[in-house]
């Protein structure tokens, strides 16, 4: 069991809408990445936060945002939701620091679906 | 830039035969190589990391992979398949340890009884 904690498990909204995603991060670590994985698809990479900030972003557009809390936990916001939004997030902890960090753990994932 | 390929998007085995799951990554530096495992309806788990140290990777449930720089490749192996390997597998790469993780399109592994 990795301690990262994902909520919620399951949702559905409508194309349009705006959805908020959370993600509990582990003990000690600091760092919360996101990653969409659409069925059938390897997980692509969304974006990274380290102590509040941004630390890196894929390729994904700007209605993809986040935030990162002072206790290290996220939120990922999806704006102006499209019918391919449709996928598994999930959310990956790990520690940054002066070594190169090699652990990510990861969340059981948010199964959002558009219709 | 980075990616990986991974070869064979279903690979079936017998229960108690080799396991070998193909993976190419390309990558303009020296790159850090992952292994992780997925559930129905779960999250990914790491099953092994290469990280420029030893070139044969021991990972978790008796997995092993090995880092062929001359051939990029870093395939997944184990000597004996178990039902409970039935899963996705994810080769991933990354040249900045285990953040901004580049993943290939998975290997769904089945094992016949």
């Amino acid at each position: 069991e990795t301690g990262v904690t994902q909520s919620p498990t399951h949702l559905i909204k409508t194309r349009g809408q705006q959805v908020t995603l959370r993600c509990s991060s582990q003990s000690g670590h600091n760092t919360v990445s996101w990653y969409q994985q659409a069925l059938g698809q390897g997980p692509q990479f969304i974006f990274q936060y380290y102590r509040e900030e941004e630390n890196g972003r894929g390729n994904f557009p700007p209605r993809f945002s986040g935030l990162q809390f002072p206790n290290y936990s996220s939120e990922l916001n999806v704006n102006a939701l499209e019918l391919d939004d449709s996928a598994l997030y999930l959310c990956a902890s790990s520690r940054l620091g002066f070594q190169v960090n090699t652990e990510a753990f990861f969340g059981q994932g948010t199964r959002l679906t558009v219709v | 830039a980075q990616s990986v390929t991974q070869l064979g998007s279903h690979v079936s085995v017998s229960e108690g035969a080799l396991v070998l799951l193909r993976c190419n990554y390309s990558s303009s530096v020296p790159p850090y190589l992952f292994w992780y495992v997925q559930y129905p309806n779960q999250g990914l788990q790491l099953l092994l990391k290469y990280t420029s140290a030893a070139t044969l990777v021991k990972g978790i449930n008796g997995f092993e992979a090995e880092f062929k720089k001359s051939e990029t490749s870093f395939h997944l192996t184990k000597p004996s398949a178990h039902m409970s390997d039935a899963a996705e597998y994810f080769c991933a790469v990354s040249v900045s340890g285990a953040n901004n993780l580049f993943f290939g399109t998975g290997t769904r592994l089945t094992v016949i009884p």
